[in-house]
């Protein structure tokens, strides 16, 4: 089936931990993008990537990093989780350039106590 | 500061009325402009998008406007069903042109009752 698939589903993680949380596309996207949804907020975009062996920052990348080793995966690891990166995590993807339709993933919902 | 705003209250309206949600935006120039929709539990899906050489785009019982010198752009669902009650996010690149980084607006939950 074609599409993103994200895992897990939800997590409930202990402060410190470390986390990765995997996205997946078949579409053969070079472009993917990590998001944050949190009540109040929208969704703010974490990182993204415009094709396979790059990265970028977006607009609250601090305390997450990414790699894109190949076309179809993204993960996004937290290094040493926070009470405030309790959120739900959307991944997704779309063609490379301006005036694309983005793609999203089912998200991730995090909570770390 | 930039920023992009809907409506944060929920717009409640009948079932076979025109629905029309409003996103503004200050601060930025956009080459277009992205509308989403987010059902509870669910990434948003794509809906329309439009550049800002256009007035207007339709899809079926959609119809977007964009206005550049007001930094405005409304989404209108005629005859709308119950089936279209849901959260609306609109959409932009900030970078005009950079790639397809959007930035979001908070959304706004749309009913649509019997």
């Amino acid at each position: 089936i074609a599409g993103i698939t994200q895992a897990p589903t939800s997590q409930i993680l202990a402060a410190g931990r470390r986390m990765t949380l995997r996205c997946t596309q078949d579409m053969r996207h070079n472009a993917m993008y990590w998001y944050r949804q949190d009540l109040g907020l929208g969704l703010r975009l974490i990182h993204y990537s415009n094709t396979a062996g790059t990265t970028g920052k977006g607009e609250v990348p601090d305390g997450y990093s990414v790699s894109r080793a190949n076309t179809d995966d993204f993960p996004l690891t937290l290094a040493s989780a926070v009470p405030s990166q309790t959120s739900v995590y959307f991944c997704a993807s779309s063609v490379e350039g301006s005036y694309n339709e983005q793609f999203f993933g089912p998200g991730t919902r995090l909570t770390v106590l | 500061s930039q920023k992009i705003e809907q409506n944060s209250e929920a717009l409640n309206i009948q079932e076979g009325k025109t629905a029309t949600l409003t996103c503004n935006y200050t601060n930025y120039s956009p080459a277009y402009l992205q509308w989403y929709r987010q059902d509870p539990g669910r990434g948003p899906v794509f809906l329309l998008l439009i550049r800002e050489n256009e007035k207007e785009k339709r899809k079926e019982r959609l119809k977007v406007t964009f206005d550049t010198t007001l930094k405005q752009s409304l989404f209108h669902i005629t005859a709308s069903q119950p089936a279209d009650s849901a959260t609306y996010l609109c959409a932009l690149d900030p970078s005009a042109g950079g790639g397809n980084k959007l930035t979001f607006g908070t959304g706004t939950q749309l009913k649509v009752e019997l």
